[in-house]
């Protein structure tokens, strides 16, 4: 089955630097990989998402890059404010026409801002 | 996912007894997926839904048992079985699709005393 890596762990940057999260997943038939944040105590909620045939999609200060023949996919938040403070989880599924069947998560990054 | 409700918000149990959580959607979608959430932890998937009266077991599926009757409601039962079920639970739906965008529950944490 799928697996997914996420790196780091725990990230701390100052107020209007910028974060990077990498992801990398083993299975080569991925081809949608979201990105959620959730916040402590609450559910997650996806922030941006990308699909395999797309190899870097923005949403205002958010990035998402997708590399296929590495198997590996990372977050771009620009100017970071303290409302970006959260746990931020990549995933990786595959669509084979047969339907649904899940995500698979990374351990999580939890991002800390430093006013 | 204002759409989907989960209860209880907390839930307490007793070691040997089955408990069941409860996910109700109104989105009009067709798949629905448990996820189990450890400290520390990304999600697990436990069961998942495509349709009405079908289901399949996620990575995690020991210990735990689901239904899905109807198109809203796809709840999940935590047996005596399950050896470390304290975690918090979350309750998800999507269009058709794992690739469709997956919208959460607010979740529910059991406790075993």
């Amino acid at each position: 089955g799928e697996n997914v890596e996420q790196h780091p762990s725990t990230l701390s940057v100052q107020e209007g630097d910028s974060a990077v999260i990498k992801c990398t997943y083993s299975d080569s038939a991925s081809n949608y990989f979201p990105w959620y944040k959730q916040e402590l105590g609450k559910r997650p909620q996806l922030i941006i998402d990308i699909r395999s045939n797309v190899g870097e999609k923005k949403d205002q200060r958010i990035a998402v890059t997708l590399n296929k023949t590495a198997k590996h996919f990372s977050l771009h938040i620009t100017e970071t404010q303290p409302e970006d403070s959260a746990v931020y989880f990549c995933a990786a599924s595959m669509y084979s026409g047969g339907g649904a069947d899940g995500l698979t998560f990374g351990k999580g990054t939890h991002l800390i801002i430093q006013p | 996912d204002g759409g989907i409700t989960q209860s209880p918000k907390y839930l307490f149990r007793k070691e040997g007894q089955n408990v069941t959580l409860s996910c109700e959607q109104n989105l009009n979608h067709d798949a629905m997926y448990w996820y189990r959430q450890d400290p520390g932890q990304g999600l697990r998937l436990i069961y998942y839904s495509q349709i009405v009266n079908d289901f399949q077991k996620g990575d995690i599926a020991e210990g735990y048992s689901v239904s899905r009757e109807k198109k809203e409601s796809f709840p999940l039962t935590v047996t005596s079985a399950q050896k470390n079920p304290t975690a918090f639970y979350l309750c998800a739906s999507s269009v058709r699709r794992s690739t469709d965008t997956q919208y959460f529950g607010p979740g529910t944490r059991l406790t075993v005393l």
